[in-house]
């Protein structure tokens, strides 16, 4: 059981490429989310989905966006890094309702420069 | 507006202690609380759920307890071991718009 899977694991960027983060799981899980760490800051919500084809903003969805084709599958696209941009980003997943908990994937460290 | 945080930032101890994280969130409208446990470089793995109607959780040496009168959870950590080195967040679930809210974490360091 892979759980959550993100790929790349660490990427470089120059500032005004783009690239798109992956994360899959086989959980069969309904919601997924993208997160960013920062240091010292905790983790931010950028965007989420609570289903195949429903995706939604969360706190900081700006230079992002996401979407949602299948259940398995919630891809994060950086159009035109820049440097703000350089993070931890995480992507989980969880089953329906208010009682599920959280799965996290291991994370892409992206710097760009 | 949902705002969780987490004293002290960061905490060392001698191996053998016994240790309490805490977690305050400030709006006692959570489905449930959930603690993580993040090691360094790596992602988040989650060592404990609590459900808004419950009261606490354990799995082995860790207790999680959960007041949402009061806006606080704290994780206990019995006999602490030089293994127990991490970062530990806590998350709050809210009602709306199905969010958790991460708190900014505690660093441990329990010392050999």
């Amino acid at each position: 059981n892979a759980g959550v899977t993100q790929t790349p694991k660490f990427r470089i960027l120059k500032i005004g490429q783009s690239m798109t983060l992956q994360c899959t799981q086989d959980m069969n899980h309904n919601y997924m989310y993208w997160y960013r760490q920062d240091p010292g800051m905790g983790l931010k919500l950028i965007y989420y989905s609570v289903g195949a084809g429903i995706t939604d903003k969360g706190e900081v969805p700006n230079g992002y966006n996401v979407s949602r084709s299948t259940t398995e599958d919630f891809p994060l696209r950086l159009e035109l890094a820049a440097p703000s941009q350089t993070s931890v980003y995480f992507c989980a997943s969880s089953y329906w309702g208010p009682d599920s908990g959280y799965t996290f994937g291991s994370g892409t460290r992206l710097t760009v420069v | 507006k949902q705002e969780v945080t987490q004293i002290p930032a960061a905490l060392s101890v001698p191996e053998g202690e016994n240790l309490v994280l805490n977690c305050s969130f400030t709006d006692s409208a959570i489905y449930n609380l959930q603690w993580f446990r993040q090691d360094p470089g790596k992602g988040l793995t989650s060592l404990l759920l609590i459900q808004s109607s419950q009261r606490e959780q354990t799995s082995g040496r860790l207790n999680a307890s959960l007041d949402k009168s009061s806006g606080r959870s704290t994780l206990y950590i019995a006999a602490s071991q030089p293994g127990d080195s991490a970062t530990y967040l806590c998350a709050a679930r809210a009602p709306y718009y199905d969010k958790v809210i991460f708190g900014p974490g505690t660093s441990l360091s329990v010392i050999p």
